[in-house]
């Protein structure tokens, strides 16, 4: 079963620092979202990507983020110069256009730790 | 804009009972809406959809949920709570074929 996987699970960094996940969909899936999960809170979208053209981001992606599906395949989430506040987990999900609704796929989650 | 309220963060329930997690929704257009349980550390799993097509949805687990649009509601139930039913219950609400948005959860106890 080849379902969402995302890398890595865990990352505890200094504040400062720049990170980077990864996140590897279902392979037939052309929409790849990101979603940002604090604790007692609901995911709460940053942006999504249909094929490699990120199509919309939220509000709370800020200057410091930076999200890319190269090849509309993988993606990688960017932070950089992190901040405590930006301690949450990482959520990636993937979904197949033309059922509508599409069904979004989740991932494990990456949980962000700064120091 | 279409946005989702779950009323009860935490609701405890017996092992057996009948569980009840309430989620009222705003949209503006006809909506399609989902519930998804998180177990600690890990991702989301689909419980079950709405898609227009009933109005009584059944999913996994022995989980359902009734479309209201009269009170705008998509309360998800299941008749008999297993220890196991024990996690997080999100529900969200989407326009057609985009993102998503979540309620804030609701954590589900299940006492023996």
């Amino acid at each position: 079963d080849t379902g969402v996987s995302q890398n890595p699970r865990h990352k505890i960094t200094k504040r400062g620092q720049n990170v980077t996940f990864r996140c590897d969909p279902i392979s037939e899936h052309n929409r790849l979202y990101w979603y940002r999960q604090t604790l007692g809170q609901g995911p709460e979208f940053l942006t999504y990507f249909q094929n490699e053209a990120q199509l919309e981001k939220s509000r709370l992606l800020s200057d410091r983020f930076s999200a890319e599906r190269p090849k509309g395949s993988f993606s990688t989430l960017e932070i950089q110069r992190t901040e405590q506040g930006d301690s949450a987990m990482y959520l990636c999900a993937s979904s197949l256009t033309g059922l509508a609704p599409s069904t979004q796929y989740f991932g494990p989650g990456t949980r962000l730790l700064v120091l | 804009a279409q946005s989702v309220t779950q009323l009860g963060s935490h609701v405890s329930v017996s092992e057996g009972a009948l569980v009840l997690l309430r989620c009222n929704y705003s949209s503006s257009v006809p909506p399609y809406l989902f519930w998804y349980v998180q177990y600690p550390n890990q991702g989301l799993q689909l419980l079950l959809k709405y898609t227009s097509a009933a109005t009584l949805v059944k999913g996994i687990n022995g989980f359902e949920a009734e479309f209201k649009k009269s009170e705008t509601s998509f309360h998800l139930t299941k008749p008999s709570a297993h220890m196991s039913d024990a996690a997080e219950y999100f529900c969200a609400v989407s326009p057609p074929d985009n993102d998503m948005r979540f309620g804030a959860g609701t954590r589900l106890t299940v006492k023996p």
